[in-house]
């Protein structure tokens, strides 16, 4: 069974770093795309970036760019979703996905979501 | 960039026909998804590459995409269908998935 399991919620003040993860099993983690999405409280998705595990190649939205670091360790299954300094404007839920089948395909799988809140 | 365009809503009555359209500029030769979202949950894939319903989505979910629209058809709307919709492409051109701004559905 394919899963997708994200780390757990956090609490941070603006200006802190953050990384959070992102688990896949059931599947081979290294040849599937990984995306990441974020959805600011009451508001839509929005595609953040996208990683392949097998080689690290990264595709960033433009809206991110700069921002954040997505990064994967294939031999751990694991990707990360990382930031440097961290603005109030960041709180939201950040989901990571992955294909159905194979790329380009719709994102079958999904993570529970990681929520990030950040308040001083 | 390429853009998605969703209505913020759309409301229908139990047992009657809703339909979700997503307009973009030649989205007919892209291949669109469809995602439903309810509350406090993941979204869910219901509609792959225009029409095609992974395992477990009912059949009277179905999408269509032609020209400058893609549309998601719930047939026989129930309470349950009650959520917000998103539509997606990848962007070819510019490498970058897009998502359109999701439309609340109502069940009247």
């Amino acid at each position: 069974e394919v899963q997708l399991v994200q780390s757990g919620a956090e609490v941070k003040k603006p200006g802190d770093s953050l990384k959070i993860s992102c688990k896949g099993s059931g599947y081979a983690f290294s040849s599937y795309w990984i995306a990441w999405v974020r959805q600011m409280p009451g508001k839509g998705l929005e595609w953040m970036g996208t990683i392949y595990p097998a080689d690290s190649d990264t595709r960033y939205s433009p809206s991110f760019q700069g921002q954040v670091t997505i990064s994967a360790d294939k031999s751990i299954s694991t990707a990360y979703l990382q930031w440097r300094s961290l603005k109030a404007s960041d709180t939201a839920m950040y989901y990571c996905a992955r294909h159905l089948a194979a790329a380009g395909t719709g994102w079958g799988y999904w993570g529970l979501g990681t929520l990030v809140i950040v308040s001083s | 960039s390429y853009v998605l365009t969703q209505p913020p809503s759309v409301s229908v009555a139990p047992g009657k026909t809703a339909r979700i359209t997503c307009g973009g500029n030649n989205i007919g030769s892209k291949g669109v998804h469809w995602y439903q979202q309810k509350p406090g949950q993941a979204p869910v894939l219901v509609i792959s590459y225009d029409s095609d319903r992974p395992s477990g989505i009912p059949e009277r979910l179905s999408g269509s995409n032609s020209e400058n629209t893609a549309t998601l058809t719930i047939s026989r709307v129930e309470a349950g269908d009650e959520a917000d919709y998103y539509c997606q492409v990848w962007d070819s051109s510019s490498d970058h998935w897009v998502f359109g701004g999701g439309t609340k559905l109502t069940v009247l």
